[in-house]
């Protein structure tokens, strides 16, 4: 099956510093979105992305589907932005996400 | 609009024991999907509902494990016999359907199962 791979695995970050994850999948895909799970574990959207890029305040995504990679990246990052952020596809026939392994972002003052 | 609700929030239950979680989608989605999440670790898919039918049940772990959702709408998630390699948070999502965009998928908070 697809395979989801995600880096760095923890990230530390000064509050007002910006930051890259990457997500690499290993075929094509329908579907890509970027989650944030919060502290209390909520999975929040972030962006639906199988392609191109997209902006959304501090953050912004771009997803280059030939390349079989995904970016995310956070401008001035605020300590509200720690926590993990996922990336999933969705390939193939079903509709099921397969999730990476995840970045755990921790923002300090 | 209200996002995806889940009940319980938390449960507690002996080894065993049968539990049913439930799950409320956005209203006016068709797709239904529920995950489990360990600890430290991404969700993995259990199984997909589009409509009633159970269109893909590849991710459930054994025949403990079984879902309904007879109205098209909420869904059950049922567990017989817990083990304590159950205890995990179960996740459902919901999509305005199941291709394109409207694929886009909504997370609810979770119910955190506790096997004892």
């Amino acid at each position: 099956g697809i395979q989801v791979e995600q880096s760095p695995p923890d990230l530390i970050l000064q509050e007002g510093a910006n930051s890259t994850l990457r997500c690499n999948f290993s075929d094509s895909v329908n579907n890509l979105q970027w989650f944030h799970q919060n502290p209390w574990g909520q999975l929040i959207n972030l962006f639906y992305i199988p392609s191109g890029t997209k902006q959304n305040g501090r953050l912004s995504a771009t997803t280059v589907a030939t390349e079989r990679y995904s970016l995310l990246y956070i401008s001035s990052s605020q300590t509200t932005d720690s926590g993990v952020y996922f990336c999933a596809v969705d390939g193939g026939a079903t509709n099921k996400l397969i999730f990476g392994t995840g970045t755990l972002l921790a923002v300090q003052p | 609009g209200a996002g995806v609700s889940q009940t319980p929030s938390n449960k507690v239950t002996e080894k065993g024991k049968y539990v049913e979680l439930r799950c409320d989608p956005i209203s006016g989605h068709t797709a239904l999907y529920w995950y489990r999440q360990s600890l430290g670790q991404g969700p993995e898919f259990l199984i997909y509902f589009q409509g009633t039918g159970a269109a893909d049940d590849s991710g459930l772990p054994n025949d403990r494990f079984f879902a309904v959702r007879p109205e098209g709408s909420v869904s059950t998630l049922k567990i017989q016999r817990t083990e304590r390699g159950d205890s995990a948070v179960y996740l459902c999502a919901s999509s305005l359907t199941s291709g394109g965009r409207s694929n886009e998928q909504f997370f609810g908070p979770g119910t955190r199962l506790t096997v004892l």
